[in-house]
């Protein structure tokens, strides 16, 4: 299995940019790193998914370094409603799915 | 359109009990995959299936088992329940037939499994 790991918990106010950093280990060279968001008693939604260099979207940006060894989720300006739990998701050498443990974000007003 | 969607939402085992935990895919989506999300930890890989094939195994014991059926429904069965078999279970549809981590993955509500 792909060893991810996050940390475990990062507090922001609202209007700050919120930068998550994902490192992962044995991950297949040809396939996506992707990040999903998770609030209470809901399941995972996807915010953002990318192979290389820097993707944005309208809620996140994403970055991978060559060596993709790691992976960086930026939320820029968090919102009260930007609280939750999320997680990087990779694909292992073994062709497995892997989660990482979830970083806690909470935003304060 | 309907999103995925699981059955039974909550239900109660107890140890040495068998369960069979239901899933429908989005309309048009022909892979399913399950997960185990134990409280305050990710989910883990559980199953993936297109087409009806298993695609990807996680590190589960032989207990758990599951297939897909001709409509791309699903079904997870877990046999001999344990107290550690507790949890949210996740089931979730893509375009893609895996094993890969290509695409977004639409999530269910979960399955939320107590086993006393």
């Amino acid at each position: 299995l792909a060893k991810t790991t996050q940390p475990i918990s990062m507090d922001s106010y609202e209007g700050q940019e919120v930068n998550i950093t994902c490192s992962h280990n044995n991950i297949a060279t040809n396939d996506y790193i992707t990040w999903y968001q998770q609030f209470p008693s809901q399941g995972p939604r996807f915010i953002i998914q990318g192979y290389k260099t820097k993707v944005t979207n309208e809620v996140a940006s994403l970055f991978i370094p060559a060596d993709r060894k790691s992976s960086t989720l930026s939320l820029p300006r968090v919102s009260l409603s930007d609280t939750a739990v999320y997680y990087c998701l990779a694909l292992g050498v073994d062709y497995k799915l892997s989660f990482g443990a979830g970083t806690t974000v909470t935003v304060r007003a | 359109d309907a999103g995925v969607t699981q059955s039974p939402t909550h239900l109660i085992k107890t140890r040495g009990q068998h369960v069979t935990l239901r899933c429908s895919p989005i309309s048009g989506h022909k892979s399913v995959s399950w997960y185990q999300q134990v409280l305050g930890q990710g989910p883990q890989f559980i199953f993936q299936y297109y087409e009806k094939e298993e695609r990807g195994r996680g590190n589960f014991p032989d207990r758990f088992s599951a297939r897909q059926f001709p409509n791309y429904s699903s079904e997870l069965n877990v046999n001999a329940l344990l107290l550690g078999d507790s949890a949210l279970y996740l089931c979730a549809s893509s375009f893609f037939q895996g094993p890969s981590n290509t695409g977004e993955l639409f999530f269910g509500e979960g399955s939320r499994l107590t086993v006393l």
